[in-house]
């Protein structure tokens, strides 16, 4: 167990849609990261927070947007959803923001978009 | 052409052999180099981390780096069961800033007792 919480682990939708994945980092730390994992693309990097600022941007797409609260939770929202956003999303978290901080991986949330 | 490519597999090999599992890569800013295992239905889990050219050893695992091929390996001594699990390869041109960070598409590699 990572200390790395992900709500929810299953989550079944329809194209349009609209949803919220949800995040608690291990105790302590600042960072928080999302990833999304298919098949065909890998595991791909989208958002960074740190300290409740977004710290890096990688390939996330403009109908998905995040956030990190002060309690330093976040939350990862996908609107207009498409089959193509079917995939696996991970948070990870770590205490600081290098690429070389162990960053540790919640179990993943499971989207479906039918 | 993906920036970072890695043989899928799946990969067999009996307990106890040395495994070998590489990636290649075609942006030669990459300095930093990184070695994850994800367990089915897990998330990843960081196992070597490495800074440009060298080699870097923690117990059974080694981690090299040949920036002048742009090829990346991991090597498994005394593999285990325990050691089955898809391995991925992720780089980055700077330590900071993880918006650069690549990873490869995974190895899945199976340890037979």
């Amino acid at each position: 167990d990572s200390g790395v919480t992900q709500t929810p682990k299953h989550l079944i939708t329809a194209t349009g849609q609209r949803v919220t994945l949800r995040c608690s980092p291990r105790s302590g730390d600042l960072s928080v990261y999302w990833y999304q994992q298919s098949l065909d693309q890998g595991l791909q990097f989208l958002i960074q927070y740190y300290n409740g600022e977004e710290r890096a941007k990688g390939n996330i797409l403009e109908r998905f947007s995040a956030q990190q609260f002060p309690d330093l939770h976040s939350e990862l929202n996908l609107s207009s959803l498409e089959l193509g956003d079917s995939a696996l999303y991970f948070c990870a978290s770590s205490v600081l923001s290098g690429v070389g901080d162990t960053q540790y991986f919640g179990p993943g949330t499971r989207l479906t978009v039918l | 052409q993906k920036e970072v490519e890695q043989d899928p597999g799946p990969l067999s090999v009996p307990e106890g052999a040395i495994v070998s599992l590489n990636c290649t890569y075609s942006n030669s800013a990459f300095q930093y180099f990184m070695w994850y295992r994800q367990y089915s239905r897990k998330g990843p889990e960081l196992l070597m981390y490495t800074y440009s050219s060298g080699n870097k050893e923690d117990g059974r695992f080694t981690a090299q780096v040949d920036k002048s091929s742009k090829y990346i390996s991991l090597f498994i001594r005394d593999s285990q069961p325990s050691d089955s699990a898809t391995y991925l390869c992720a780089m980055s041109p700077s330590n900071f800033g993880n918006e650069k960070l690549t990873f490869g598409t995974g190895t899945r590699l199976t340890i037979i007792p």
